[in-house]
Order: structure tokens, then C-alpha cells, then sequence
């Protein structure tokens, strides 16, 4: 069975600093994906990036991107210039490729931005 | 954008009472999971549903639990007995293509209903 693990539950930034989330994964799989999600106060899910396992080439999208190591199962989540919005939960996520499954969630790490 | 829609955004209920959560997924989807989270804790996942039929579930999803999409667009999840522990956020949640092909894989989540059973 698949395990994703956020070891930081909580963690602050200075507002304009950067900030990296942590998450690990057990998997036996070689294809998979990954995903970050930002859950804000509204509760509502938020897909922030996503990294396709067979890719090496790390994902970007604006000013988050992550470190993705698939030797260590290692996918961290780093954001650049932290916003006040960027406050929220992150969760990360994993997904077997060509399951009808659902993806598997992390515990979770709860980001506050200060201004 | 097209979005994933839930309602309602809250819903109260007695312990032992039938609850019906409703989900309308974007339309050209195929691919429809139920999720919960119970307040602190992680994304859980219920059940996944594909041509009209569970395509897989949780060991979370008992005989408690029921979906259907009654009429093409209506997505629900039914609990017939409600108990305190299923107070929590369920999320709907809905994929274009097949899950894990490298163009539809991003689920499109709905804003949640939160369930408290009292």
C-alpha cells in the first residue's frame, strides 16, 4: 500500500521569504503521480502542481515549484516570494498510475504566511 | 472555468438519520470519487465510481454508505444511519479520462459539505 508522509504539521514564513514543505512517499510502483494540494480556510481542495513520476525534470508553476527525488521518494513543495493568501493547509498527494483508485493524502502541513 | 458543485454547504442531522450529500461533477467527466475529512485530519478516500457503477471503496465505505447518479449529472452519497463520527467534510471529487493518464489526471474537488451529526 501506498503511504505519503508530511512530517512538518505546521510552519510559518515571513510574507516576500521562501518556504519548503516536506513529503515522503512508500510505493513500489514505478509510475505514479504526484500532486500538492492547498486546502485554504474555505476548505475548498486546490491543486497547486503536479509531477509525473517518469518526468525528472521538476515542475514549476509560477512561484511554486518541487523537488521531486525518486530514489528518495522525496516531493517538497517550495514557494517562492510567500504570499498572505498562500496561508492555508498543503497537502501532499499520490496517485498509482492507471488505478481507478482515489489518491492517497498525507496528513497534511499548515502553512502561515506573516506579514 | 468549469467547477465541481456540492450541495449543501452544510448539512445538521440527528444520530441514526438518512443524509443524502449532493455533487454535480463537470459534465464532460467520467471518473467520480467521494472523500472526507474529519476536522485536524487528513483526505480520506470513500469510493470511486465509474459507469454507473463503484469502481472501487474504502474500507471506510460500509453498507452504511450508498452513491449513485440518478440522472446523468447528480452525483450523491448516502448514508443511511448516520453516527457521531461521521461528522466531517466530504469532498467530491471528479476526473475527465481515465485516472492516471498524463492528460486528465487532475481531480477537480467541489467545496465540500460539511456533515455534523449531532
Amino acid at each position: 500500500a501506498q503511504t505519503v508522509t508530511q512530517s512538518q504539521p505546521e510552519m510559518s514564513v515571513q510574507e516576500a521569504e521562501t518556504v519548503t514543505l516536506s513529503c515522503t512517499y512508500d510505493t513500489s510502483e514505478s509510475n505514479y503521480y504526484l500532486f500538492w494540494y492547498k486546502q485554504p480556510p474555505s476548505r475548498q481542495m486546490i491543486l497547486v502542481i503536479r509531477q509525473e513520476a517518469y518526468k525528472q525534470q521538476n515542475a514549476t508553476e509560477n512561484r511554486f515549484s518541487v523537488n521531486f527525488q525518486k530514489a528518495a521518494k522525496s516531493f517538497s513543495l517550495k514557494i517562492s516570494d510567500s504570499q498572505l493568501g498562500d496561508t492555508a493547509m498543503y497537502f501532499c498527494a499520490f496517485m498509482k498510475q492507471g488505478s481507478l483508485r482515489d489518491m492517497r493524502f498525507g496528513a497534511g502541513t499548515r502553512l502561515t504566511v506573516k506579514p | 472555468e468549469p467547477e465541481v458543485t456540492q450541495t449543501p454547504s452544510h448539512q445538521v442531522t440527528q444520530m441514526g438519520q438518512e443524509v443524502i450529500l449532493r455533487c454535480v461533477p463537470i459534465s464532460n467527466h467520467l471518473y467520480f470519487y467521494w472523500y472526507r475529512q474529519i476536522l485536524g485530519q487528513k483526505v480520506e478516500f470513500l469510493v470511486s465510481f465509474y459507469n454507473n457503477e463503484i469502481s472501487e471503496k474504502s474500507e471506510i465505505f460500509d453498507d452504511q454508505f450508498s452513491v449513485e447518479r440518478p440522472d446523468g449529472s447528480n452525483f450523491t452519497l448516502k448514508i443511511r444511519s448516520t453516527k457521531l463520527e461521521d461528522s466531517a467534510m466530504y469532498f467530491c471529487a471528479s476526473i475527465a479520462g481515465p485516472p492516471g493518464t498524463s492528460e486528465n489526471n487532475e481531480q477537480f474537488f467541489g467545496p465540500g459539505t460539511r456533515l455534523t451529526v449531532l
